[in-house]
């Protein structure tokens, strides 16, 4: 595998469910993100970590709860998520730092439907 | 408040003409802008980006152009080719590219054969 992959690719669950989206990159990057894209809106940046440390929390409800246990994995932790959460979740790493080097890759997103 | 906005949600251009997409920001603390591409049922791509000491940037057929007066951005494709029927999504940053990017609501381009 290379590049930024991301488990499921599509999830359904209930609003009582518990779930965990997952993430892994392959480009050695130190810097992992999570975003949000709902209909007709643009990226939301969710969290970022640097070095398994969280750095940014983009005021996420804590029904959302990401995971970092090193620089090549991240997870999103949901329970009692609402419809509205309904979304495609993109994840995206890469180097820490400013200018080129900081260029983020993004994998394919996982799209979540809550019923 | 969208600091980033892509006016246009769609854009068709004859293949071989050149493809304009245009985004234009508000907090004049951004610095550097990136574009990027995305397909169907993929994440998006990086395509290129600019910082606010430049007003160009050229990388083959992409080149992006920054206004800063005018808080204003381009993509510019020549010539288009049907591969870049996407959704372009420009985005921009605060000191110098650090993590925190805001994005535009993309423009879809379709290039017609």
């Amino acid at each position: 595998e290379t590049g930024v992959t991301q488990t499921p690719r599509h999830l359904v669950m209930g609003m009582t469910n518990k779930k965990s989206l997952k993430c892994e990159q392959h480009l050695g990057h130190n810097a992992m993100y999570w975003y949000k894209q709902s209909a007709k809106k643009p990226l939301e940046l969710m969290f970022v970590y640097n070095f398994k440390e969280q750095t940014e929390n983009n005021s996420v409800p804590s029904r959302f709860s990401p995971e970092c246990p090193n620089s090549s994995h991240l997870f999103l932790h949901l329970h009692t998520l609402q419809p509205e959460d309904s979304a495609l979740y993109l994840c995206a790493s890469s180097f820490s730092g400013t200018g080129d080097k900081n260029t983020q890759y993004f994998g394919p997103g996982t799209r979540l439907t809550v019923l | 408040d969208q600091q980033v906005k892509q006016n246009s949600p769609s854009l068709s251009v004859q293949e071989g003409r050149i493809s304009i997409l245009n985004c234009d920001y508000t907090n004049s603390m951004f610095d550097y802008f990136l574009w990027y591409k995305k397909y169907p049922a993929e994440g998006p791509t990086f395509l290129i980006s600019i910082s606010s000491i430049k007003d160009k940037n050229e990388d083959g057929r992409f080149t992006v152009f920054l206004n800063k007066s005018a808080k204003h951005l381009s993509l510019h494709i020549v010539p288009s080719q049907p591969g870049d029927s996407a959704v372009y999504f420009c985005a921009a940053s605060a000191n110098f590219g650090n993590e925190k990017l805001t994005f535009g609501t993309g423009t879809r381009l379709t290039i017609i054969p």
